[in-house]
């Protein structure tokens, strides 16, 4: 059964720390998405990537924040320094196309909470 | 940039009523539209997708209708039991991006 998945699960961490979170696209897929959920905004692209290129960020903040696939099985969102306000649930999304509404398969997550 | 409401944003039923799940969105150039359900604190399963070119799309208890052209999707759940209790989210897919509504809350009490 092909499954997104996370890791960590979880995260605690103090103000200033680097934060890395690392998601495994389901094999063969193209697309890999970065979503933040938290409950003021509710799910939000912070990234898009096709065939490891990275090609919409826009919606990450760009002085601390950074996402990278350093190979098709790996894709890696980084903050640093984290701050409180990046406290939220990180979902990583993959999928199969040219980025023109294929479905996308969602992991379990990873639970941020920065003190 | 598409908006996307989700109207109730929270539902208590008794088990055993049908219901159903309003969802909007203000750009009808869409490609397809998702349900999702959220269990607290889990991620996102996928319930349905609907193309664009379709009206309909059912999966058991659940049947989710599009109405593209006027930016409105609406998810049916039959004969609801305690074990639907949930946040369902609906996700308009433009492009490349998902656009997530707030979600709709339901309890289901038994």
């Amino acid at each position: 059964d092909a499954r997104v998945t996370q890791t960590p699960r979880d995260k605690v961490t103090e103000m200033g720390q680097e934060v890395t979170m690392r998601c495994q696209p389901i094999l063969g897929h193209n697309t890999v998405f970065w979503y933040r959920q938290t409950m003021m905004q509710g799910l939000e692209l912070l990234a898009y990537f096709r065939n490891r290129a990275p090609l919409d960020d826009s919606g990450m903040p760009k002085d601390r924040f950074s996402a990278e696939m350093p190979d098709a099985t790996l894709a890696t969102l980084k903050i640093q320094p984290s701050e409180p306000r990046d406290s939220a649930v990180y979902f990583c999304a993959s999928g199969l196309g040219q980025g023109l509404g294929e479905t996308q398969y969602f992991g379990p997550g990873t639970r941020l909470l920065v003190l | 940039k598409q908006e996307v409401t989700q109207i109730p944003a929270a539902l208590s039923v008794p088990e055993g009523e049908n219901l159903v799940l309003n969802c909007s969105f203000t750009d009808s150039a869409i490609y397809n539209l998702q349900w999702f359900r959220q269990d607290p604190g889990k991620g996102l399963t996928s319930l349905l997708l609907i193309q664009s070119s379709q009206r309909e799309q059912t999966s058991g208890r659940l049947n989710a209708s599009l109405d593209k052209s006027s930016g409105r999707s609406t998810l049916y759940i039959a004969a609801s039991q305690p074990g639907d209790s949930a946040t369902y989210l609906c996700a308009p897919n433009s492009g490349y991006a998902l656009n997530f509504g707030k979600g709709t809350s339901l309890l289901v009490t038994p």
